[in-house]
């Protein structure tokens, strides 16, 4: 079975990087037709789509997030990463890594990471 | 980029009630790209239908979504109480892409 796994940091000084990493098993993040991606929930519960790497390796972003995000994948460990900089209170997010199906909709989610901008 | 906005953002059914939630689109989409997701306190969401109309595996058979272009509805037959959720509907037809702001369904 598909199974996604967020880990990061949970607690990020203002203006700081955050790095997370989604864990991926029971498929390859290199089969084919397959998107893995990044979302937030913000506190108050609405949902923004960061990005995905395609699994050939191809990367969009929303454009709104596209100055101060990375989204980079280890096809050895089966990871993707996600890296964001320049934080700030508004970051404050739980944040999911997502399987996107050819179809253009999410059909596997991580449980979930929280991540807090605080000082 | 496309908006999509649910109504209502909250609401309470009793057990039995047919309950439909509307998701209303800034620009039209193709209904292979209007989805629906269910998230329960503290959990993921959780894909409930996809291309408009398909349940995904698992999802009882009260529920059911239906529309095109512009405007497009989730339906629960019969409220049950395993229903409480919050819906959101997602749209996959261009980048970035977006979900609408949820409907908090609870029950009387």
């Amino acid at each position: 079975d598909v199974q996604l796994q967020e880990s990061g940091p949970g607690l990020v000084k203002p203006s700081q990087t955050v790095s997370l990493t989604c864990t991926v098993t029971g498929i390859s993040i290199t089969t084919g037709n397959y998107r893995w991606s990044w979302i937030r929930q913000f506190p108050g519960n609405k949902l923004e789509w960061i990005g995905y790497i395609y699994y050939s390796g191809t990367i969009t972003y929303n454009p709104s997030l596209t100055s101060r995000t990375t989204i980079t994948r280890d096809t050895s460990k089966n990871q993707f990463f996600l890296e964001m900089n320049s934080l700030t209170a508004e970051d404050t997010a739980t944040y999911y890594c997502a399987r996107e199906d050819y179809g253009n909709f999410m059909d596997y989610w991580g449980q979930g990471t929280s991540v807090t901008v605080s000082s | 980029e496309i908006v999509l906005t649910q109504s209502p953002t909250t609401m309470a059914a009793s057990p039995g009630e047919k309950i439909t939630i509307t998701c209303s689109a800034s620009s039209s989409i193709s209904s292979n790209y209007l989805h629906w997701y269910q998230q329960k306190p503290g959990f993921s969401p959780k894909l409930l239908i996809y291309r408009t109309s398909n349940l995904a595996s698992g999802v009882p058979a009260r529920f059911s979504g239906s529309g095109s272009g512009t405007s497009y509805s989730l339906t629960i037959g019969t409220m049950e109480a395993e229903d409480v959720a919050t819906y959101y509907c997602q749209q996959g037809s261009s980048i970035p892409r977006t979900f609408g702001g949820g409907t908090k369904l609870e029950i009387k």
